[in-house]
């Protein structure tokens, strides 16, 4: 099956840094999402973005799908930020496989 | 916005028991999914349904059993509980449309057997 791979495991910001996180896909893929899951487990789309750039305030990301990567950027971080971010990819089938995150820790 | 309702948050069952979990979208949604999440090994897809009464098996079936017999409604069914099915339980639905569409969850159940 399909391989999703996120880097860098785990990332320690100070508030007000930016970020950049990556997802690389091991074949094409006809659904990508980014989702943020929160200290209380909830599990919250950010982005579907299989191809092309998305912007929603602070957040941004790129999908660029010839190259089979997608990248997630965080801007000016708050504590609220903190959490686990997955990418998920759906390659011809109903199923979403998901890296194994990033655990982001927005610091005061 | 979309709406994808699970009917607990947390849940305690004995080993042996028959649990139901319970998941509604409001969305007139075709796609349902059944995941579990678990230190170490990530989302796992257990089952999913592409239309009412219609299921398919995922990636880790083994133990459950599913229901949907109205569009807006897909149980996840624990035939009889045991410790290792002790887990976070994620619910998704989306549209199936003429091209992919994105997958929404439910806030979760973390389900405990003892």
């Amino acid at each position: 099956g399909i391989q999703v791979e996120q880097s860098p495991p785990d990332l320690i910001l100070q508030e007000g840094a930016n970020s950049t996180l990556r997802c690389n896909f091991s074949d094409s893929v006809n659904n990508l999402q980014w989702f943020h899951q929160n200290p209380w487990g909830q599990l919250i789309n950010l982005f579907y973005i299989p191809s092309g750039t998305k912007q929603n305030g602070r957040l941004s990301a790129t999908t660029v799908a010839t190259e089979r990567y997608s990248l997630l950027y965080i801007s000016s971080s708050q504590t609220t930020d903190s959490g686990v971010y997955f990418c998920a990819v759906e390659a011809g089938s109903y199923q979403l496989t998901f890296g194994k995150g990033t655990k982001l820790s927005v610091i005061p | 916005d979309v709406k994808v309702t699970q009917s607990s948050r947390y849940l305690v069952k004995r080993t042996g028991e028959k649990v139901f979990l319970e998941c509604v979208q409001d969305m007139d949604h075709e796609n349902m999914f059944w995941y579990r999440q678990d230190p170490g090994l990530g989302l796992r897809l257990i089952y999913f349904s592409y239309d009412v009464k219609m299921k398919e098996k995922g990636d880790i079936p083994e133990g459950y059993s599913v229901s949907r017999e109205k569009k807006e409604r897909f149980s996840l069914i624990l035939e009889s509980a045991s410790t290792n099915q002790t887990s976070m339980y994620l619910c998704a639905s989306r549209h199936s449309g003429g091209s992919n569409q994105p997958q929404h969850f439910g806030d979760g159940t973390r389900l405990s057997i003892l």
